[in-house]
């Protein structure tokens, strides 16, 4: 079984500033998907970016960016110039890339605060 | 208006009373999905189904039953609540299967006294 690994609870950061928000899971698999979802005060869950195992290139959108390493099956999220909306809860990701198997397991989140 | 929706957005009942969670979605999508949220746990798969009279356990199903008549609606039951069932209830969907986005709904925060 897969699972995923959030250490830190909690992390606090400085509008403008950059933060790192770590992740790491267990996989035997060769193939497959790792997500991170922010989920704000109001508690909607919210894709912030996606990356495909078979690709070497980290993924971006806009202020954040990943760092997979998948020999080291880490997957960091960095978001860059943090704005007070991104004051939230962070869940780090794992989808299997088998056959109709699109369940999701996720870590236990992180809660970012973002000071102003 | 189209998205996912569920419903009731809060609910407080009695231990053993039956409670069933609401869950529509406007895309078509053949996947669905019912997690709950506690804290210390993230996210917890319940129930998943891949279509229409196709469902299939996920890590924590004890206590809960699913069932999907309509493409469009996933309903959760808890047929006898429990004070460890005390959670916020979120349904997903997805598209089809492997790497689609999962859209969530606006969660269902249920407390069992």
């Amino acid at each position: 079984a897969q699972t995923v690994t959030q250490s830190q609870p909690e992390m606090s950061v400085q509008e403008a500033e950059t933060v790192t928000l770590s992740c790491t899971y267990d996989t035997s698999e060769n193939n497959y998907y790792l997500f991170w979802y922010k989920q704000p005060p109001s508690r909607q869950m919210i894709l912030v970016i996606r990356q495909e195992a078979y690709k070497q290139q980290n993924a971006t959108e806009n202020r954040f960016s990943v760092n997979f390493q998948k020999a080291a099956k880490s997957f960091s999220l960095k978001i860059s110039d943090s704005q007070l909306g991104d004051t939230a809860m962070y869940f780090c990701a794992f989808m299997s890339g088998f056959g109709a198997n699109s369940k999701l397991t996720f870590g236990k989140g992180i809660t970012l605060s973002v000071r102003p | 208006d189209a998205g996912i929706t569920q419903s009731p957005r809060y609910k407080i009942t009695e231990t053993g009373r039956q409670v069933t969670l609401m869950c529509h979605q406007t895309w078509s999508h053949s996947y669905m999905f019912w997690y709950r949220q506690d804290l210390g746990h993230g996210l917890r798969l319940i129930y998943y189904s891949a279509a229409a009279d196709i469902t299939d356990k996920g890590e924590v199903p004890d206590g809960y039953v699913v069932s999907r008549s309509k493409t469009e609606n996933f309903p959760l039951t808890l047929e006898s609540a429990t004070r460890s069932q005390t959670s916020v209830y979120f349904c997903a969907s997805s598209e089809s299967a492997g790497n689609y986005e999962q859209y969530f709904g606006p969660g269902t925060r249920l407390t069992v006294t």
